[in-house]
């Protein structure tokens, strides 16, 4: 399996501009994570889907931001507008069956707001 | 409350060393799962092991190896003749049976092995 894959790997945007970040989880995981990681804060979860399904989005930092799972193998995470405390890198994870098996992360979209 | 406590933010160590990172969790639930992530430079995040909280054998692969004791609530990784190539941020992570369905990660203790 090619793993999670997130991209874009690396995006620059304008403070106010709407930014769209994508993942793929590993086929057959029923769990897919948001995680945003900064210096100030570490690794936070931003929410979580169960078989496509949001069930925590309790880490989402404001309305700004929105999730959604259209599918088992897409994901995407919004920001709009976007901040320049937006800027992070932000990480999509999937796992099977949550709670005996680890999460496997993607590499990783580094966010700059300028 | 942290339910996952890294205490040593950084720890800098000469090559071939040994060092242990600490980890101390917190939870009610008496199942749960326990486990190690690196980040490289590079900044991906690699799961390293899992540890289930009924099952407290040490566990030993190549150079690293981990301790679990749950009467203190920690699960400490050593890594034995540390290289260059060991130098990350080491996440210690908590999954709890019954009491939420999410990772809980500690804030990460920075390895740097020095040549």
């Amino acid at each position: 399996d090619a793993g999670v894959i997130q991209s874009p790997r690396h995006e620059v945007t304008e403070m106010g501009q709407e930014v769209t970040l994508r993942c793929k989880p590993i086929s057959g995981h029923d769990y897919l994570f948001w995680y945003r990681q900064t210096m100030m804060r570490g690794l936070e979860l931003l929410i979580y889907f169960n078989n496509n399904v949001p069930i925590d989005d309790s880490g989402m930092p404001e309305d700004r931001f929105s999730a959604k799972m259209p599918n088992a193998s897409f994901s995407t995470l919004k920001i709009q507008p976007s901040e320049p405390r937006d800027s992070a890198v932000y990480f999509c994870a999937s796992s099977l069956r949550l709670k005996k098996t680890e999460a496997f992360f993607g590499q990783g979209t580094r966010l700059t707001v300028v | 409350a942290q339910k996952v406590t890294q205490a040593q933010t950084e720890i800098s160590v000469v090559e071939k060393e040994d060092v242990t990172l600490d980890c101390v969790y917190e939870t009610r639930d008496t199942t749960y799962y326990l486990f190690w992530y690196k980040q490289p430079p590079s900044g991906e995040l690699v799961f390293l092991i899992r540890r289930n909280s009924f099952d407290e054998q040490n566990e030993i692969s190549g150079r690293y190896s981990w301790n679990f004791q749950k009467s203190t609530s920690s699960f400490n990784f050593t890594i034995t003749a540390s290289q260059v190539v060991d130098s990350a941020v080491y996440f210690c992570a908590l999954s709890e049976e019954n009491t939420g369905n999410q990772f809980y990660f500690g804030t990460g203790t920075s390895l740097t092995v020095i040549p």
